[in-house]
């Protein structure tokens, strides 16, 4: 089955500084990519995804770029306000599935 | 629109007992999921419904787990016996039918945190 593996674990930031956090998945037939934003007690919320046919992705201070041959696929936050603080999931679904398979997490604390 | 509704919100049972969770997902989505999500690591899925049929259910450990969708509305998830390993946020989430390779938004509920001492 699918295997996604997150970098890193915790990310500290200075307010208005670029977050980067890293996925590698293992199945090449993987053809979706979303990535969650979850705060401390509540419930995973979708915040930008990316389908194979796309390499890059922007939404305002998000992006996510795809690499397909490497089999990896990061999400960049620009302009880091104490409010990004969470903990990010990406995940990997494969071809017509719709199941998730989601990283460890990463915990982002932004610093003001 | 309202959300995934999921209840109860917490619940704190000894080992060997049973416990069930109850999901209602929005309204017209045909698929529901099971997560479990053990504290630090990311969802896991347990079962996958579309409509009142199971899709997978490959990762649910059918010795003590067990759910059931029936009209392809609410579902529910159940332990029994509970083990101390069992310890985690139960979430559910729902997301239109997908067909030819496109994917819809997966949207959780709030989850349920269990804990079993």
């Amino acid at each position: 089955g699918e295997n996604v593996e997150q970098h890193p674990s915790t990310l500290s930031v200075q307010e208005g500084d670029s977050a980067v956090i890293k996925c590698t998945y293992s199945d090449s037939a993987s053809n979706y990519f979303p990535w969650y934003k979850q705060e401390l007690g509540k419930r995973p919320q979708l915040i930008i995804d990316i389908r194979s046919n796309v390499g890059e992705k922007k939404d305002q201070r998000i992006a996510v770029t795809l690499n397909k041959t490497a089999k990896h696929f990061s999400l960049h936050i620009t302009e880091t306000q104490p409010e990004d603080s969470a903990v990010y999931f990406c995940a990997a679904s494969g071809a017509g599935s719709y199941q998730l398979t989601f990283g460890k997490g990463t915990k982002l604390s932004v610093i003001p | 629109e309202a959300g995934v509704a999921q209840s109860p919100r917490y619940k704190i049972i000894e080992k060997r007992q049973s416990v069930a969770f109850w999901c209602n997902p929005i309204s017209g989505h045909a698929t529901l999921y099971w997560y479990q999500q053990i504290l630090g690591q990311g969802p896991k899925l347990l079962i996958q419904f579309q409509n009142n049929g199971v899709v997978d259910d490959s990762q649910l450990p059918k010795d003590r787990f067990s759910a059931e969708r029936l009209k392809g509305v609410d579902s529910t998830l159940k332990i029994q016996p509970a083990k101390l390993e069992d310890s985690a946020v139960y979430l559910c989430a729902s997301s239109l039918v997908g067909g030819a390779g496109f994917y819809n938004e997966q949207f959780f509920g709030p989850g349920t945190r269990l804990t079993v001492l």
